[in-house]
């Protein structure tokens, strides 16, 4: 069974640092990862998806980058804003292409002015 | 640009009581998702449906029901509503599963 776990659970750092937030996966036979942002009391918004055969993707200041053979991703925040405070979450989309989308906790994030 | 659209946004139930989560989407997208978000713990799958007419259970099916009879439209079912099933509900789609997934804003949910 796929598990998706993220560490931390949260995170609070002061404006301008560079960061990274982690997601682990059990099962390695995934299709894409895909990390997503969510405000509170909003629904999620996809920040970036990362096929299997990809090792990264980048947008703005968000890099994400994909190790499938050891299960990991990790999303990189470079010079943070206190507008990236959010929970992020990461969710795989199995190869076995039943259709599933199988999320993590989520780390929620702080930025301090 | 209306996306991913859920009503209502908040309802409270009685226990015992029954309703409808409504999801719509105008992307034409064939996979569509029904999630639940406790504190903390994630979203959890309750069931997803892969094209018109056809649906499957996920991690937490019981006490729901869903039908898919058209592309845009994926309804939530709750029958005899239970405090376990205070949480906020989450519709999402995508084109085929292996596009990136599109969310409603949610209802919240509450059972007293």
């Amino acid at each position: 069974k796929q598990e998706v776990t993220q560490i931390p659970a949260a995170l609070s750092v002061p404006e301008g640092e560079n960061l990274v937030l982690n997601c682990s996966f059990t099962d390695s036979a995934i299709y894409n990862l895909q990390w997503f942002r969510q405000d509170p009391g909003k629904g999620l918004t996809s920040l970036l998806l990362i096929q299997s055969s990809q090792r990264e993707q980048t947008s703005g200041r968000l890099n994400a980058s994909l190790d499938k053979s050891s299960g990991r991703s990790t999303l990189y925040i470079a010079a943070s804003q206190p507008g990236d405070s959010a929970t992020y979450l990461c969710a795989v989309y199995p190869s076995s292409n039943t259709g599933k989308l199988i999320f993590g906790q989520g780390t929620t994030l702080q930025v301090k002015p | 640009n209306a996306g991913v659209t859920q009503t209502p946004k908040f309802r409270i139930l009685k226990i015992g009581q029954s309703m409808t989560l409504q999801c719509a989407q105008d992307m034409n997208h064939n996979y569509m998702y029904w999630y639940r978000q406790d504190p903390g713990m994630g979203l959890k799958l309750i069931y997803y449906s892969v094209g018109a007419g056809i649906t499957d259970k996920g991690e937490v099916p019981n006490g729901y029901n869903v039908s898919r009879s058209t592309t845009e439209y994926f309804p939530l079912r709750l029958e005899l509503a239970a405090p376990s099933q205070t949480s906020v509900y989450f519709c999402a789609s995508s084109y085929s599963g292996r596009e990136k997934a599109f969310f409603g804003q949610g209802t919240r949910l509450t059972v007293v």
